[in-house]
Formats: C-alpha cells, sequence, structure tokens
C-alpha cells in the first residue's frame, strides 16, 4: 500500500518568506508525527497529532512554527518570516495508534533551504 | 542530556565481515528501543524494534540487536556485511520520562562496506 508521502521534495525560499509542508500519512493512521533533521544530526521531535489535536507540541522551536491537521489525515507545517537557520529535511511519520511501541512509519522528507 | 549515544559516527567494514554499531540509552526506566535505517534520498526505514519479551531482537536484511538493561545498551549486529547495507543508522528511543510517544534519535552511524 502508499506509504507516506510528502510534498515538495525540495523547497527554496527566501528569508522572511512563508512556506507551508505537508504530509499524507498512511491511510487509517490516528497518529501523525513532525521531525527536523539538521545536517549530520539525527531527526528532532516537532509536533504530535492525536487525529486532529496536536497532542504534543513541545518540540516546535518558537512561534514562528505551526502545524495543522484539520480532517484528521493530511497535516501541514507552517513556517513564517523563515530563517536561515531553518533549512534542513522536514520529515513526516505516522503510526497507527500512537502508542509507545507503535511503529513510526516515515515519509521522504522535504528539503528546506532559505537562502 | 544526551538520552541516545550512538558511538562512532561512521564505521567502515570489509564485505562479509560483521556489523557492530553501538547504540547506549540514558534512562532510569528502561525505554523502548528502535533501529532504523537511512538510504540516500529515502525515508527512514524501521530495521528492528524492543518492547517487552526476548531481549535479543531480530529484524529486517539479517540485522539483530540485543537489549541489555544493566548495559543500557541495544547494540546492532550482522554477522556478514553486503554492499546494500551501506547507509545511515539511527538508533531511537520512545516512552522516556516525560517524552511520551515520541522518538529520540542518536545522531546517526555512516556504514561504509568495502570490497
Amino acid at each position: 500500500g502508499a506509504g507516506v508521502s510528502q510534498t515538495p521534495s525540495n523547497k527554496v525560499t527566501e528569508k522572511g518568506k512563508y512556506v507551508e509542508l505537508r504530509c499524507d500519512p498512511i491511510s487509517g493512521h490516528t497518529a501523525l508525527y513532525w521531525y527536523r533533521q539538521s545536517l549530520g544530526q539525527g531527526p528532532e521531535f516537532l509536533i504530535y497529532f492525536q487525529g486532529t489535536g496536536a497532542a504534543d507540541d513541545s518540540g516546535l522551536p518558537n512561534d514562528r512554527f505551526f502545524a495543522v491537521r484539520p480532517e484528521g489525515s493530511v497535516s501541514t507545517l507552517k513556517i513564517q518570516r523563515t530563517e536561515r537557520g531553518d533549512s534542513a529535511v522536514y520529515l513526516c511519520a505516522s503510526s497507527f495508534s500512537g502508542t509507545y511501541t507503535d511503529t513510526q512509519y516515515f515519509g521522504p522528507g522535504t528539503r528546506l533551504t532559505v537562502l | 542530556a544526551q538520552s541516545v549515544t550512538q558511538l562512532g559516527s561512521h564505521v567502515s567494514v570489509s564485505e562479509g565481515a560483521l556489523v557492530l554499531l553501538r547504540c547506549n540509552y540514558s534512562s532510569s526506566v528502561p525505554p523502548y528501543l528502535f533501529w532504523y535505517v537511512q538510504y540516500p534520498n529515502q525515508g527512514l526505514q524501521l530495521l528492528l524494534k524492543y518492547t517487552t519479551g526476548a531481549t535479543l531482537v531480530k529484524g529486517i536484511n539479517g540485522f539483530e540487536a540485543e537489549f541489555k538493561k544493566s548495559e543500557t545498551s541495544f547494540h546492532l549486529t550482522k554477522p556478514s556485511a553486503h554492499m546494500s547495507d551501506a547507509a545511515e543508522y539511527f538508533c531511537a528511543v520512545s516512552g522516556l520520562r516525560g517524552g511520551g510517544n515520541k522518538l529520540t534519535f542518536g545522531t546517526g552511524t555512516q556504514l561504509k562496506v568495502e570490497l
């Protein structure tokens, strides 16, 4: 079946611009996660959705970052007033129910470059 | 405080040799442990995970890992390396105190397989 998909695969923007990154989880998965992976680092947690609600947003670095999942399926990560330090690969993952032992299935990521 | 430590950012082995990638975690409560592999330009793929029960866990592609509580370790091994194993490997944990179900990753180990 279809895995997690993310669009766009690459996004180049200028400092100060607004960007939206989209994630389509595996059908039927109630849990959705966003992570950010900087060069040479492991992925870092940003936010977790259970259904439509953000159950844990403790990883969002500041209020320029926001994410939504209005219908409990597709999610959009929104970054306002982008900064060069936001450049990274943004990964989305989904899991069936969101328990601690659930396997999280990852998408290929969106590579964001802020010039 | 670093929750997951992967010793060796780069490991090189000969084809047919043993692969050993090290992972240690720091937690007063044994977490749930995962190994993911990332091939170039692809998403993270689960190799194996430890939740409860048998401490020796077998995964895909001939990999296995052993949870050792006394050593707070979850090292990944494969008896005989293949060229196709060249990739980056990430150890991750969930269920950390206050961490919920989010994955906390190590910084990764790049495995190179030489002829």
